[in-house]
């Protein structure tokens, strides 16, 4: 039969646009989140992080917003470029777990020239 | 620092054979985590050690995985015997403790059993 998998959601976006990729986490308790970027062939990259007492971080190109209301995370990428295509991964740190990092499924950013 | 050095990147195998996945993290990180990555399921965790010891082996999918960790600068990850459907990637991660932005993957080994 047919083997089912994780379809990951896509985003394309142009050259130049700006990106943002969205991600729902399971744990009210979790303190800390991180984005990681995963090239074709290649281990999850860190990108940027949050602790819990945040609601917003910024980095290079980057930011990250954080809603704990209803357990949502995203990451904004301005000014997106080729080398932005990748599949992005949110995680979560599950400190009552002993620091258990958990990914959620993926995004893809397909980012067109 | 050459990061986190998994071996083989590839490794194909007969059904039935043992398969062992290496693992040398970044020098100073008392952390070590292995996952494997399908389609099906995404980024798995398996286990993870502190200080050489296994904290949470919860992920282990059943008694044919098995990790250690002899010392500091080396962990195994074999599988025992090996079924089709323990094809995917593993990757061995590492960090100095709580995550964080040293928190950091290997390249990956893509293990495919026929």
């Amino acid at each position: 039969g047919e083997s089912v998998g994780l379809h990951l959601p896509t985003l394309s976006v142009q050259e130049g646009d700006n990106s943002i990729i969205n991600c729902a986490y399971s744990n009210s308790a979790s303190d800390y989140f991180i984005w990681y970027k995963q090239e074709s062939g290649k281990g999850p990259q860190f990108i940027i992080d949050i602790r819990s007492n945040m609601d917003k971080r910024q980095g290079q190109r980057v930011t990250v917003l954080l809603n704990k209301t209803v357990k949502h995370l995203s990451l904004q990428i301005a000014a997106t470029q080729p080398g932005d295509s990748a599949v992005y991964f949110c995680a979560e740190n599950m400190r009552e777990y002993g620091n258990k990092l958990v990914f959620g499924a993926g995004t893809i950013l397909r980012v067109k020239s | 620092d050459a990061g986190v050095i998994q071996s083989p990147r590839h490794e194909v195998t007969e059904m039935g054979q043992e398969v062992t996945l290496r693992c040398k993290p970044i020098s100073g990180h008392n952390s070590l985590f292995w996952y494997r990555q399908t389609m099906m399921r995404g980024l798995e965790l398996l286990i993870y050690f502190n200080n050489n010891v296994p904290i949470d082996d919860s992920g282990m999918p059943e008694d044919r995985f098995s990790a250690k960790m002899p010392n500091a600068s080396f962990s195994t990850l074999k599988i025992q015997p090996s079924e089709p459907r323990d094809s995917a990637v593993y990757f061995c991660a590492s960090s100095s403790g709580a995550p964080g932005p040293g928190y950091t993957f290997g390249s990956g080994t893509r293990l495919t059993v026929v």
